[in-house]
């Protein structure tokens, strides 16, 4: 149990084309779900906090307009790297929080994202 | 706002032997949960262990265990009869418990552990 599932896994893209992100828990209702970016041998940074119904909270010096983040429903939040550049090449991984459950966060398995 | 500190950017260990990762923090909280996780090549995060600041008791997971010492914000991971599979980055985080930050993690910088043959 306890399954997060991103889509795509790898994504290449050309720069000022946007690009969007799904974040999926597969056997739970999550009405959270956190967006972390991570470079290379880096930590993960926390990029948003996604809730569902309602406005994502951003990160202080996360671009809301450039990294746009829906949550339609309980099982689904989606990040869309809007008009991308080479310098938001990075992987991306979300994690979410059941509903029913205490505090653990499960993880998805990251979309790894290429700007040409 | 909480910190989480790494110190150790690499570590190795030979097969079966123990190892130790190191993990402080910085908090004005009082209620909250420490967690590592394990990041192997597939990029996955995996939650090895688990600790609530309340319990006293160390929370130990079959080979893993930690080392947890609240008056000196520290908490260590020790990996007991290291498996090839083990190799992987380590991340210590942090979680406080309650309020609008609830459920955020605040990670360390990690540290990559080899297990060697």
């Amino acid at each position: 149990g306890a399954v997060v599932s991103q889509h795509p896994s790898r994504v290449i893209c050309k720069s000022g084309t946007s690009v969007k992100i799904e974040c999926r828990s597969l056997d739970f209702q999550a009405t959270t779900m956190f967006w972390y970016r991570q470079f290379p041998k880096q930590s993960l940074m926390l990029m948003a906090t996604s809730n569902e119904g309602s406005k994502a909270t951003y990160e202080q010096g996360v671009e809301k307009d450039k990294f746009l983040i829906n949550h339609a429903s309980l099982t689904l939040s989606t990040l869309t790297v809007t008009s991308a550049h080479p310098e938001d090449s990075s992987f991306y991984i979300c994690s979410a929080r059941d509903l029913q459950g205490d505090f653990e966060q499960f993880f998805g398995p990251g979309t790894r994202l290429t700007v040409l | 706002a909480q910190t989480v500190t790494q110190s150790q950017p690499e570590m190795s260990v030979q097969e079966a032997e123990t190892v130790t990762l190191s993990c402080t923090y910085d908090t004005s909280e009082n209620n909250y949960y420490l967690f590592w996780y394990k990041q192997p090549p597939s990029r996955q995060m995996i939650l090895v262990i688990r600790q609530e600041a309340y319990k006293q008791q160390n929370a130990t997971e079959n080979r893993f265990s930690v080392n947890f010492q609240k008056a000196a914000k520290s908490f260590s991971l020790k990996i007991s009869d290291s498996q090839l599979g083990d190799t992987a980055m380590y991340f210590c985080a942090f979680m406080k418990n309650g309020g609008t930050s609830y459920g955020k993690l605040t990670f360390g910088q990690g540290t990559i552990l080899t297990v060697h043959p």
